[in-house]
């Protein structure tokens, strides 16, 4: 499978704990990007990748996110104290053009 | 603000039942409006990129306009697999490349 892999696909954790998300892009793709989906609303931007360097973070992005991208090649977002308002799918994209291709996500379920 | 107003929310037809979605936005400048597809549990499928009024793009049973303040995404004869929430999302000028303004989506169901 050559699209964009992300895992775990769901994750139940506590609130309080931290939490790590892994996303693969697309070989070839030097921009990665995070999003934030939430029931019955569209994605959210969260940050955005060329290569290694992180070039746009949204305010959405609260001091207990972070993300890297090590080596321009996977990338990692983290959550630190989670809490239940950061239950959500977290997706994420890669692109070499316009077209962003997305993966399917992880769910998040924060109790 | 950019925003993106997509309509209906829902929509319900018959297997072979044409009609339209419409996605209104307000942005700036465009740089592009993009049509996905979502599937329940999975993330967004790339449909279309339009960049200027006037464009039209096609696949199967799919067509998407462009208009200097909307996009229609046009569904010929549907079938049942056509099911699935539809988004609309666009970037704007000023902004990095992948920063997309996404709208709610219109769920679709069709029935055989």
């Amino acid at each position: 499978d050559t699209g964009v892999s992300q895992n775990p696909r769901h994750k139940i954790t506590k609130r309080g704990q931290n939490v790590t998300f892994r996303c693969d892009p697309i070989s070839e793709h030097n921009r990665l990007y995070w999003y934030r989906q939430t029931l019955g609303q569209g994605p959210e931007f969260l940050t955005y990748f060329q290569n290694e360097a992180q070039l746009e973070k949204s305010r959405l992005l609260s001091d207990r996110f972070s993300a890297e991208r090590p080596k321009g090649s996977f990338s990692t977002l983290e959550i630190q104290r989670t809490e239940q308002g950061d239950s959500a799918m977290y997706l994420c994209a890669s692109s070499y053009g316009t077209e962003l291709f997305f993966g399917s996500g992880t769910q998040l379920s924060v109790l | 603000e950019d925003q993106v107003t997509q309509s209906p929310e829902a929509l319900r037809l018959q297997e072979g039942e044409s009609s339209s979605l419409n996605c209104s936005y307000t942005v700036s400048g465009l740089r592009g409006l993009f049509w996905y597809r979502q599937d329940p549990g999975k993330g967004p499928e790339f449909l279309f990129t339009l960049y200027s009024a006037g464009e039209e793009k096609e696949k199967e049973r799919l067509k998407a306009t462009l208009t200097k303040k909307e996009s229609f995404l046009h569904i010929t004869a549907p079938k049942p697999e056509d099911s699935a929430t539809y988004l609309c999302a666009v970037q704007d000028d000023r902004g990095s490349q992948g920063n997309l303004i996404f709208g709610k989506g219109t769920k679709l169901s069709v029935k055989p």
